[in-house]
């Protein structure tokens, strides 16, 4: 089967660090997508891990356990321009080229 | 600059009508792709196609169409038949296997008057 789940709202405060937790149901999983998305804009690519561990790009990481069906994404020194929707989206290992896609989780930053 | 591209950014419907939405990317990706996203919620995929001539439905196909007969061009018709087309439509392109992950356009944003 194929699912994915994540929070659907978070908020948090300017300067802070805040996780948004993804877990995944998918058959023949390759690897795992992050995505961010502000409001009637096109989603824009975070990172993608393949590995087991934590990848770490500026502010922000993301980290996968293949063992446990479990991603996140670690956003640190929050900016007001964080708040966004983020989506976490997973491929497969077989002939289909679609990923598949959470329903995303909207973070509100706050002053 | 290689992209894709998709217009027009805003569309409006009236009942009965067909519309088309034009996707074009110039980064000589294999598959492109067709979601639609209603407000606060997730992306669902319409159409998908891998290669030129092909395409394969995906899980709310009912009510569109989609050609892939070139491929940098994959446009998607939305039907009088689709009852509630109100909706914002992403385009997206990868270059296969998802491994590269997607490229998408800036959406189309359709309304139904």
């Amino acid at each position: 089967g194929q699912n994915i789940d994540q929070p659907t709202e978070m908020t948090a405060t300017e300067g802070a660090i805040v996780q948004i937790n993804c877990t995944y149901q998918t058959s023949g999983f390759n690897g795992l997508f992050w995505y961010q998305q502000h409001a009637g804009e096109a989603p824009t690519f975070l990172s993608y891990n393949v590995l087991d561990g934590l990848e770490e790009k500026g502010r922000f990481s993301s980290f996968l356990s293949r063992s446990k069906g479990y991603s996140y994404l670690l956003l640190k020194e929050l900016q007001m321009k964080d708040s966004a929707s983020y989506l976490c989206a997973a491929s497969r290992m077989d002939s289909s080229y679609k990923l598949i896609f959470g329903s995303g989780t909207r973070l509100l930053v706050r002053p | 600059d290689g992209g894709i591209t998709q217009s027009p950014k805003y569309l409006f419907r009236k009942e009965g009508q067909n519309v088309t939405l034009s996707c074009e990317q110039n980064l000589n990706h294999d598959a492109m792709y067709w979601y639609r996203q209603d407000p606060g919620q997730g992306l669902r995929l319409i159409y998908y196609s891998q290669i030129v001539n092909d395409f394969q439905k995906g899980d709310i196909a009912e009510g569109y169409s989609v050609s892939r007969e070139k491929k940098e061009s994959f446009p998607l018709t939305v039907t009088s038949a689709q009852k509630n087309p109100t909706a914002f439509y992403l385009c997206a392109s990868s270059i296969g296997r998802g491994q590269g992950g997607y490229t998408f356009g800036s959406g189309t944003r359709l309304t139904v008057v």
